[in-house]
């Protein structure tokens, strides 16, 4: 089925461990971005790319990477977790053409928890 | 830098009502967009807003955009409990492409 895959759905990290959330589309989607969601502070954008070799920082991006090296995928690296970046995780992609006409596809979110 | 404010953040309302919910932004922009999300479960699009005075209407569900006023809203008429969810407005920078989200409103219907 068409759409956007994250994996894992849920993961538990120590402190200071690194690990990639993975995110992929078939949609041939131009737009990609990385939100995090905590409770009363809705989705907060971590990195976003308008395409492929193009990336760049969103609203809380300390801590974390990420690359686009083809069209379909777009990893989020998580440097050295810390209890602080405990949340869920979702990856979007959109259509840019018809000028951003079409919302965002969402993934099914990945919950991470950092002890 | 791109702000996007949402109100109410909480509104428990009864079945059968009308109510509003009002999305303000802070800067320049001409593509707003509202998702709805279930509790536990990933969001899904509403609608997509492109020009100043566009309205799209699904069901119960009405949205309008002011880009004059940076403000849109999204209207519920005769409110039925399967509506309960967490609405969220985002809006895209024209200056970045960023596209931001508001803290969005919870809303719980009472049977």
């Amino acid at each position: 089925n068409a759409g956007v895959t994250q994996t894992p759905k849920f993961q538990v990290l120590k402190t200071g461990q690194s690990m990639t959330l993975q995110c992929a589309q078939d949609m041939n989607h131009e737009y990609m971005s990385w939100y995090r969601q905590d409770p009363g502070m809705g989705l907060r954008l971590i990195h976003y790319s308008v395409g492929a070799g193009i990336t760049d920082q969103g609203e809380v991006p300390n801590g974390y990477n990420v690359s686009r090296s083809t069209t379909e995928d777009f990893p989020l690296r998580l440097l050295s977790a810390a209890p602080s970046q405990t949340s869920v995780y979702f990856c979007a992609s959109s259509s840019t053409r018809g000028q951003g006409q079409y919302g965002y596809t969402f993934g099914s979110g990945t919950r991470l928890t950092v002890v | 830098e791109l702000k996007v404010e949402q109100n109410p953040l909480f509104l428990s309302m009864q079945e059968g009502k009308n109510y509003t919910i009002y999305c303000n932004y802070s800067t320049t922009s001409d593509r707003l967009y509202w998702y709805r999300q279930d509790p536990g479960k990933s969001l899904e699009s509403l609608f997509v807003l492109l020009s100043n005075g566009a309205v799209k209407q699904e069901g119960r569900l009405m949205a309008s955009l002011d880009t004059k006023a940076r403000l849109s809203t999204l209207h519920i008429t005769a409110a039925v409990h399967d509506l309960s969810a967490t609405y969220f407005c985002a809006v895209r920078n024209d200056r970045d492409d960023k596209i931001i989200f508001g803290k969005g409103t919870r809303l719980h219907i009472l049977p």
